[in-house]
């Protein structure tokens, strides 16, 4: 069974970079033709994707948000990154990982971490 | 603003049916069969209920089902539980500029 776990501050300063990690465990990060995705849900909103990863290296970014994010992968450690540069308070969210099993194109989040809740702010 | 527009809410009592709609454009929805459903309960991460307009992953209910019909797509629940009291998101490709897009959400209340 695939699990999902995300990790990393949970208060992050404006302006500055957030980064999470998510460890994949029960499979190999590189076996199968999956990507690997960031998901965040602001509180008591809809959910937003922000972008994937492929083993390979490539990576896909929502356009609002391409400008700040970068998506890298691990397959060592088998863990993918986000990190989320120039935060401000519209950037607080639970940040979700899952594994996608879109082929590149639509997002089919079959497994997915608990959620991490990152909060911007001084 | 979302870019796919659900109903905010949407409500049924035990045994009836109820359908969610989901309507996009000719970019997205209307262009791709590859509509995905995600049932959220409070608290808890999204749950895959339907991908790629109408296919049931593995352990699904067959009470869900999804359908299109030009740019809207639609989850429908048959035979309403209690348990299917939760929030219900489609999300959508649309493209390889913009790739993913998710609704706003559609609280489903079992009355």
């Amino acid at each position: 069974q695939v699990q999902l776990q995300e990790s990393g501050p949970g208060l992050v300063k404006p302006s500055q970079t957030l980064s999470l990690t998510c460890t994949v465990s029960g499979g190999s990060i590189s076996s199968g033709s999956y990507y690997w995705s960031w998901i965040r849900q602001p509180a008591g909103k809809g959910l937003e994707w922000i972008g994937r990863i492929y083993t390979s290296g490539s990576t896909n970014y929502n356009p609002s948000l391409k400008s700040r994010v970068t998506i890298s992968v691990d397959t060592s450690k088998n863990q993918f990154s986000l990190k989320l540069s120039s935060v401000t308070a519209a950037d607080t969210a639970v940040y979700y990982c899952a594994r996608d099993r879109g082929r590149g194109a639509t997002f089919r989040g079959d497994y997915w971490g608990q959620g991490t809740l990152v909060t911007v702010s001084s | 603003q979302s870019a796919l527009t659900q109903p905010a809410s949407v409500s049924g009592s035990p045994g009836q049916s109820i359908t969610i709609s989901c309507t996009g454009t000719s970019s997205d929805v209307g262009s791709y069969n590859l509509v995905s459903w995600y049932q959220q309960h409070p608290g808890k991460a999204p749950k895959l209920m339907i991908y790629e307009g109408s296919k049931r992953p593995s352990g699904v209910s067959n009470r869900f089902s999804g359908s299109k019909s030009g740019n809207t797509a639609s989850l429908t629940i048959s035979g309403l539980q209690a348990e299917d009291e939760a929030d219900y998101y489609c999300c959508s490709y649309a493209g390889s500029s913009t790739y993913v897009v998710f609704g706003g959400g559609t609280k489903l209340t079992v009355l």
